[in-house]
């Protein structure tokens, strides 16, 4: 059974920061996708990553994919109060089609 | 263009009650799941279509659960009887094929059993 565990799950962090959401899975893939939600509203498409060594970036969110390490992260440079939600990745092991998703990192940006 | 639809947003019933959610997904879009999502965790796929045939249900609870898509468009998820467990954002998301395309959600039912 495929296993997404992100950490931290919690974070609190000051405006100008930056910081990294790690997101460790337990079998091989080659499909990982980071998901943002707002509280009480649906969950937006942020990143997909594909291939090992993938990097994408979209303002000041950075996503890597480590195939290897199984391990992908997010990293996030001069917090603004905006980037406040919850963010999930999922991943879609190798040989399947069933997206599991992680716990999600609940991330407050203080002012 | 249009996004993934949903109704009813919200519901409350009573425990033992059935309840129906209706989605309909992105035109164009083949593959259509439905998710729950329990307050505090991530979603959980419950079932997924291909156009009107189920490509994998093995994490439906389907002693209660059911899901049809009879015309490869909209769906509908209907829980019987309804558990207080079963209290949860109950999401339905479409996407293009099944191979690497992008899943984009609907707002979600949120379900609250008494």
């Amino acid at each position: 059974e495929l296993k997404v565990e992100q950490n931290p799950l919690f974070l609190s962090m000051q405006e100008g920061k930056n910081y990294t959401i790690y997101c460790n899975y337990s079998t091989t893939s080659d499909r990982l996708y980071w998901y943002r939600q707002d509280p009480g509203k649906s969950l937006e498409s942020l990143f997909v990553l594909l291939s090992n060594g993938a990097v994408k970036q979209e303002g000041r969110l950075m996503a890597s994919l480590d195939t290897k390490a199984r391990l992908s992260t997010l990293h996030i440079t001069a917090a603004v109060h905006d980037l406040s939600a919850t963010y999930f990745c999922a991943v879609v092991p190798w040989a399947g089609n069933m997206l599991t998703f992680g716990g999600g990192t609940r991330l407050m940006v203080k002012p | 263009e249009a996004g993934v639809a949903q109704s009813p947003r919200y519901k409350i019933i009573e425990k033992r009650q059935s309840v129906a959610f209706w989605c309909n997904p992105i035109s164009g879009h083949a593959t259509l799941y439905w998710y729950q999502q329990i307050l505090g965790q991530g979603p959980k796929l419950l079932i997924q279509f291909q156009n009107n045939g189920v490509v994998d249900d093995s994490q439906l609870p389907k002693d209660r659960f059911s899901a049809e898509r009879l015309k490869g468009v909209d769906s509908t998820l209907k829980i019987q009887p309804a558990k207080l467990e079963d209290s949860a954002v109950y999401l339905c998301a479409s996407s293009f094929g099944t191979g690497q395309e992008t899943q984009y959600f609907g707002p979600g039912t949120r379900l609250l059993v008494l």
